[in-house]
């Protein structure tokens, strides 16, 4: 089995800088990845790790240590659209990804 | 739309009654796995599919649910005899293949009520 831990609750203001972290352990990693989840939608893909080190794509990054089996979700530039839920899901060797109970993000003026 | 649909969208059941699920993936995807999602937590794995074959199954709870995709494409998640404790958003998602960076498109759910 997998144990995947985030934190439930962070708050942050616009135009700010915030990192969501997500601790795992595994047998056979095979892959990270983050998913943002709007109240009442489905998941929607942000990011895959699946080599050590940081992986930017415009406002969001995420970084990967998986000696460590740690991962952090970076967010820039915060807007009140990205109040959501943010999902860490692990893949291992049987290719399912198993998902964290997610963190939600409040994003305030 | 080219996204993943899933209907209905909200189905309101009495305790006891049986209930199916449906879920049509992107096309050509190859693999398809079902999620129940309680409020205010991550999609708990159900069962997933590799064309028709089930692969793994291990995530559904009772022999109440049993989940099938004959041909390789629509699946459909049937709960028999439903609880209430069955009450929770059911989520599909599909993804090109299992393996890589291929991420998974998630359909927006059946919300199932049990009376």
């Amino acid at each position: 089995g997998q144990n995947i831990d985030q934190p439930t609750e962070m708050t942050a203001t616009e135009g700010a800088i915030v990192q969501i972290n997500c601790t795992y352990q595994t047998s056979g990693f095979n892959g990270l990845f983050w998913y943002q989840q709007h109240a009442g939608e489905a998941p929607t893909f942000l990011s895959y790790n699946v080599l050590d080190g940081l992986e930017e794509k415009g406002r969001f990054s995420s970084f990967l240590s998986r000696s460590k089996g740690y991962s952090y979700l970076l967010l820039k530039e915060l807007q009140m659209k990205d109040s959501a839920s943010y999902l860490c899901a692990v893949r291992d060797r049987s290719y399912i990804p198993t998902f964290g109970r997610g963190t939600s993000l409040i994003v305030h003026p | 739309g080219a996204g993943v649909s899933q209907s209905p969208r909200y189905k309101v059941a009495k305790r006891g009654q049986d209930v199916a699920l449906r879920c049509d993936p992107i096309s050509g995807h190859v693999s398809l796995f079902w999620y129940q999602q309680a409020l205010g937590q991550g999609p708990e794995f159900l069962t997933y599919f590799q064309n028709e074959a089930q692969l793994d199954k291990s995530g559904l709870p009772s022999d109440r649910f049993f989940a099938e995709r004959p041909e390789g494409s629509v699946s459909t998640l049937k709960i028999q005899r439903t609880q209430q404790e069955d009450s929770a958003v059911y989520l599909c998602a599909s993804s090109l293949t299992s393996g890589g960076s291929n991420e998974q498109f998630f359909g927006p759910g059946t919300r199932l009520t049990v009376l």
